[in-house]
Parts: structure tokens; sequence; C-alpha cells
């Protein structure tokens, strides 16, 4: 069993749909929780990053950590063609190490 | 634009051969962390350096090595090159040693035949 969980997708939302993606994890020790978007053929853009349980909202975009579910989310609110990419959770507690979700790809159509 | 740059954008390779990525960090940031991205096992840590030093290993092979120089530049060598190292290598910088956020460049995509 991998230590963080990501359903592949594909997902297919229509302009202006609230998007919700997730991720869940194993490892207890981890504290930081980030989300990163990437586009094809480019390097991973941090969107959010949150510390321990709770939530963080930045413009359009709200993270919600549950660390006694062991389980993170990303929501896109009034999404946008551009938001069109592929969506990667990251979890690091200590040593330094970021631990990678393997990637969900949205796609948001007309 | 992340301020982290890498060179070269592409390579197509040999299987035995050595290869030199090169990435330079965001202006001031001290750490440099190198990640391997491949469509079967996602994006893997390998190692980071903290200002010169090896500071934190992840699955990187013994095939694979890196180093950071004065000027905080990082070289990551891979020797003896496998078909299964066709990847794209990320290197990614923060500011400190903690790795919560870090910035990525835009990847060396390698093709090994």
């Amino acid at each position: 069993q991998k230590e963080v969980e990501q359903d592949p997708g594909p997902l297919s939302v229509p302009e202006g749909a609230i998007v919700s993606l997730n991720c869940t994890y194993s490892n207890s020790a981890f504290q930081y929780f980030m989300w990163y978007r990437q586009y094809s053929r480019k390097g991973p853009e941090l969107l959010m990053y949150t510390y321990s349980s709770g939530n963080k909202e930045d413009g359009r975009f709200t993270a919600q950590v549950d660390k006694s579910s062991k389980y993170i989310s990303l929501f896109i609110r009034d999404s946008q063609p551009s938001d069109s990419a592929t969506y990667l959770c990251a979890m690091e507690g200590g040593g330094n190490k970021l631990t990678f979700g393997t990637g969900t790809q949205l796609k948001v159509e007309l | 634009d992340s301020g982290v740059t890498q060179t070269p954008k592409h390579l197509i390779t040999a299987t035995g051969q050595r290869v030199t990525l090169r990435c330079s960090p965001r202006s001031g940031d001290l750490s440099v962390y190198w990640y391997q991205q491949s469509l079967d096992q996602g994006l893997q840590f390998l190692i980071q350096y903290y200002n010169g030093e090896e500071r934190a290993k992840g699955n990187i092979l013994e095939r694979f090595s890196a180093q950071q120089f004065p000027d905080l530049h990082s070289e990551l060598n891979l020797s003896s090159l496998e078909l299964g190292d066709s990847a794209l290598y990320f290197c990614a910088s923060s500011a400190g040693t903690n790795g919560e956020t870090q910035y990525f460049g835009p990847g060396t995509r390698l093709l090994v035949l």
C-alpha cells in the first residue's frame, strides 16, 4: 500500500463547477500538506500548503486537512478551462522529504 | 516562472552512458532537491542538499549521485544508464532546510535508448 493515495482520474467538469480533489494517507507523522498543480510538460507549481488540521483559503482555492481521518482535500470554486492540469498532493513529516500522490488529472470543459 | 532553472531541457542517450543534469536554485534559496517523475512511479524524491551538504536521501540508486557547489547550483549525475531511467528529472529549491515550500524547475526530460 502506498503512503499517499490519490485517484488518478481523469476528472472532467463543466466550466464554473466546484471541483473536489482528495488524497488519503497512512503515515501519522505527516504534518505539512501541500497541493501542487502541474501543466503538461511543466514543473509542479505550489498552490497551497497547510500545517496540521484545518482549512486554508486562497482565492478560488480551499485546502482542507482532517488528520483524524488522514484525509486532505482541495476545492476549486468557479473552475476555469485554465485550471485543466494534473493536481498533486504532497506531504512532509520531518526529514525534509516530500511524499507525493500520483496526481489527479482535471479537465474543465467549456 | 519559479526562478529555478534546469539544463538541458531534453537529453537523449544510450544505455550504459553517463549524463549530468544541472540545476540553479531560486536566488537566496539554500536547499536543492532532486526528484524523478515517471509514468508508473509518479514523483519520487531522490536527494536534498542544503548549503553544500547532503541533508536527506530518498530512493536514489547507487548509480546516481549529486552534489551542490559553493555557488549553490547542483548537479545530478546518472551513470550506467538503463532504459528504466528514462523519466523527467526535476530540481526544486527552498529557502531553508524544511521541505514544505519547494519551488520546482521546468525539468529535464531524459530518454535512454
